[in-house]
Parts: C-alpha cells; sequence; structure tokens
C-alpha cells in the first residue's frame, strides 16, 4: 500500500484551520491508520490512531476521519506549537507499515 | 514512564554491518508490546525497517529484508538492529519505538528514542 500526501507544504497563520490530506493506493481500514507530528530535531509523536482517536496528550484541536482511500487530519485553530511536518502511516495486520511522505504545516 | 534510547556507532564504512542497540527503561519487554525501528534520511520521510515481538517474532520491510536481521535479549530489556552491506544511502536518523495497545494485530508507535545518527562513508 502506498500512501500520498499533498501537497507536501501548505502555508497557514496561527488560528486558522488547517486540512490534510492522506490518500491510500487501495482501500484500508479504518483501525490502521494513523497520523504523527514531527518537529525539526524531535521523533515523531503519535497524534491520531484508528483514522480518529487521539493519542494521550493530543489536544482536541486535533481531529482525525475518513475511510477506504481517503483520510484528513483537521487541525482547528492552529497554534504556533502545530507548525511542524505530519506524516500517515497504515499499519497492516500483517505487522507490515507504510508512511506517506509527510506534509509540512508552515507560516 | 515509557523510555527508549538508542545507541551505536555514529559512522560505519560502507560494505559493513550497521548495529544498534534500544534500550529500554519504564516497561519490561518481557511483558509484551511489539518493537519497532524506524529510519529517517537526512531532509526525508520515514521508513519503517521492522518489527519485533518480545518472544522474537519479527517482519521486515520487503525492501530491507535481504539486509536486515532484529533480536531481542529480555534479560537486558533491550532489542538490537543489524543491517548488513550498508551503502551511503542507509546514512540517517535511526528510531527505536514500541508500539501502542490499539486492540488491532499491528498498532502504531506511541513511544520514540530521540533517534541515533547514523552516517556511512
Amino acid at each position: 500500500i502506498v500512501l500520498t500526501q499533498s501537497p507536501g507544504t501548505l502555508s497557514f497563520s496561527p488560528g486558522e484551520r488547517a486540512t490534510l490530506s492522506c490518500r491510500a493506493s487501495q482501500s484500508v481500514s479504518s483501525t490502521s491508520l494513523g497520523w504523527y507530528q514531527q518537529k525539526p530535531g524531535q521523533a515523531p509523536r503519535l497524534l491520531i490512531y484508528g483514522a480518529s482517536s487521539r493519542a494521550i496528550g493530543t489536544p482536541d484541536r486535533f481531529s482525525g476521519s475518513g475511510s477506504g482511500t481517503d483520510f484528513t487530519l483537521t487541525i482547528n485553530t492552529l497554534e504556533p506549537e502545530d507548525f511542524a511536518v505530519y506524516f500517515c502511516q497504515h499499519y497492516g495486520s500483517s505487522l507490515t507499515l507504510t508512511f506517506g511522505p509527510g506534509t509540512k504545516v508552515d507560516f | 514512564q515509557v523510555q527508549l534510547q538508542e545507541s551505536g556507532p555514529g559512522l560505519v564504512k560502507a560494505s559493513e554491518t550497521l548495529s544498534l542497540t534500544c534500550s529500554v527503561s519504564g516497561y519490561l519487554i518481557s511483558s509484551g508490546y511489539y518493537y519497532g525501528w524506524i529510519r529517517q534520511p537526512p531532509g526525508k520521510g520515514l521508513e519503517w525497517i521492522g518489527t519485533i515481538y518480545h518472544r522474537g517474532t519479527t517482519s521486515y520491510n520487503p525492501s530491507l529484508k535481504s539486509r536486515v536481521t532484529m533480536s531481542v535479549d529480555t534479560s537486558k530489556n533491550q532489542f538490537y538492529l543489524n543491517l548488513r552491506s550498508v551503502t551511503v544511502a542507509d546514512t540517517a536518523v535511526y528510531y527505536c519505538a514500541r508500539d501502542l495497545d490499539c486492540g488491532s494485530a499491528t498498532c502504531p508507535f506511541e513511544y520514540w528514542g530521540q533517534g541515533s545518527q547514523v552516517t556511512v562513508s
């Protein structure tokens, strides 16, 4: 399964709403889709799993949705600390994992 | 609190074997969960390398499978990565991680190490 995230960079201002897209090359279970945030020099941080469940510590301004081949990460009211790169990930039933190429949320 | 820490040489010669150790604290590997290695070349995205269960079951990225071996030592609470016949394309930050109990057979990684830069010369 190949994950596509486009565009590679999205530009916003603090306070705006950001909608990030992740498209799978074939239909996947919504229980197998996650989102990570990565800031420069840091390890990725799990935000969303199961397409829409927030990981512990994820602020409620982050929400995930989607099914089949199209998934979305929405960030309501962007905070300055939200400017980062976001990766989607598929984790298959046979212990295989795939990451999307990432979308950078920039000013 | 669960913490993971990668360790190993920062510089490896081409054609040799890259060996990394992940030390886990705050949780006993023998108690469960899956553990993985992920890498990130400079300025690029994330690439899953492989996953290991505490009992030794492994799953590898098909693109790396012929060169990768992962193992675990529950007595030391550590797991390991060996990547053979490295080239400059294997230069990356290597992360170890532990998965989340998400209720599915495979789950995303919840806990991550800080990453270990490995350069192949």
